[in-house]
């Protein structure tokens, strides 16, 4: 079975930093990916984490632990456009397996 | 900057319709995927396709629904008989290999 856990909504302001948490359980792993989703709009790719560790890209860093099922994604330097849902993907040989997403609303 | 583009961006039927889903995948990738977003709710992976072949399909992907590559540059995703339930915003997905998935824009389908 498959379950993914991340906070439903989170609030923070303009110019800090947020993580937001994912845990999940899979059958079968092969990365987990963190994508970002506007309402109404597509997911688009924010990264993908194969290894155990940090990967940085920017302001957005994510992090993964294969081994306790956990990852997170770090936001820095908030911008009123970081607005969105974000979501956390753990890959299963070929699809992506989305949870509900965590809501992020940044405000002045 | 290629993209992945979807037809039509709005679809209204009527229950019992058939529908086809058009989209064009970024033109080097080899593997395409549709997925579902009902109001609200969470993306939804319905199937994969690699070598003009479903690899991959979930639950939700019963006999209704079909998928094929009619020509090098389409993936086409058609609802048989549509039911009321099948409302959502569909998006495909294409990557070069099974890495980074782009999404399309979508197309909101709307059975009444």
């Amino acid at each position: 079975g498959q379950n993914i856990d991340q906070p439903t909504e989170m609030t923070a302001t303009e110019g800090a930093i947020v993580q937001i948490n994912c845990t999940y359980q899979t059958s079968g792993f092969n990365g987990l990916f963190w994508y970002q989703q506007h309402a109404g709009e597509a997911p688009t790719f924010l990264s993908y984490n194969v290894l155990d560790g940090l990967e940085e890209k920017g302001r957005f860093s994510s992090f993964l632990s294969r081994s306790k099922g956990y990852s997170y994604l770090l936001l820095k330097e908030l911008q009123m456009k970081d607005s969105a849902s974000y979501l956390c993907a753990p890959t299963g040989f070929q699809k992506l397996v989305f949870g509900t997403g965590t809501r992020l609303l940044v405000s002045p | 900057e290629p993209e992945v583009t979807q037809t039509p961006s709005h679809q209204v039927t009527q229950m019992g319709q058939e529908v086809i889903l058009r989209c064009v995948p970024i033109s080097n990738h080899l593997y395409f995927y549709w997925y579902r977003q009902i109001l609200g709710q969470k993306v939804e992976f319905l199937v994969s396709f690699y070598n003009n072949e479903i690899s991959e399909k979930s639950e939700i992907f019963d006999d209704q629904f079909s998928v094929e590559r009619p020509d090098g540059s389409n993936f086409t995703l058609k609802i048989r008989s549509t039911k009321l339930e099948d409302s959502a915003m569909y998006f495909c997905a294409s990557s070069e290999v099974l890495n980074e998935q782009f999404f399309g824009p979508g197309t909101r389908l709307t059975v009444l």
